[in-house]
């Protein structure tokens, strides 16, 4: 099973603010599967970024990710007051699925 | 559009079962690998069980594996989770969501249902 490690567990940043949240991987993630979601509170998950550095329908382009092998950094450019939330990471390279943590971002 | 609704969650006592439901509707649910996945209260995900588009192939997690199956009713467009001898640490919200295919994981998701598991 690849083990997921995310950090920081929490981000303090203030609106404007550029975000940079890191996914390590036990061992390398094939394909660069690895994706990234969203989750506000009370909400199910939102896909943002698949196969490392592409976006998901309709997700605006001040999210970006990259990496490969078993380094990977998501980055919000400039961050919006909707942004504020809980970010993890997902490889779905082999079985079984498996999620970081996650990284909390939340308002300085 | 895509929407997934999960139902059937509730309080439940150790050892007892429930089974959950997922209603697809907006695409072409025989078509799609679907999951279960969850999320005890306050913390993070954890994926439980795959079932391939025609259902012939199943993937259980090993910490629900022999007491949760999956299955689907194409016919139906529905998802189901049976969960048997459930224990407190099965308490969460669980979520079905469609695998996108090829490069896509988890694209879509439902809004959850909550299984509380508890005397």
């Amino acid at each position: 099973e690849i083990v997921l490690t995310q950090s920081p567990g929490t981000l303090s940043l203030s609106p404007g603010e550029r975000a940079t949240l890191s996914c390590g991987a036990s061992q390398s993630v094939s394909d660069k599967y690895l994706a990234w979601y969203q989750q506000r509170p009370g909400l199910a998950p939102r896909l943002l970024i698949y196969d490392a550095s592409s976006r998901a329908i309709g997700i605006p382009d001040r999210f970006s990710g990259s990496g490969s092998g078993t380094d990977f950094t998501f980055t919000i450019s400039r961050l919006e007051p909707e942004d504020f939330a809980v970010y993890y990471c997902q490889q779905y390279a082999s079985s079984p699925i498996t999620f970081g943590q996650g990284t909390r971002l939340e308002i300085k | 559009q895509v929407h997934l609704v999960e139902s059937g969650g509730g309080v439940v006592q150790p050892g007892r079962s429930l089974r959950l439901s997922c209603a697809a509707s907006g695409f072409i649910f025989s078509s799609y690998t679907m999951h279960w996945v969850r999320q005890p209260p306050g913390k993070g995900l954890e994926w439980v069980a795959l079932i391939s588009d025609d259902g012939s192939q199943k993937t259980i997690a090993d910490s629900v594996k022999g007491r949760f199956t999956i299955s689907r009713d194409n016919s139906k467009n529905t998802l189901f989770l049976q969960m048997n001898s459930l224990r407190p640490e099965d308490t969460a919200v669980y979520y079905c969501a469609r695998d996108g295919g090829g490069d896509l994981p988890l694209d879509n998701w439902g809004q959850g249902t909550l299984v509380t598991v508890s005397s």
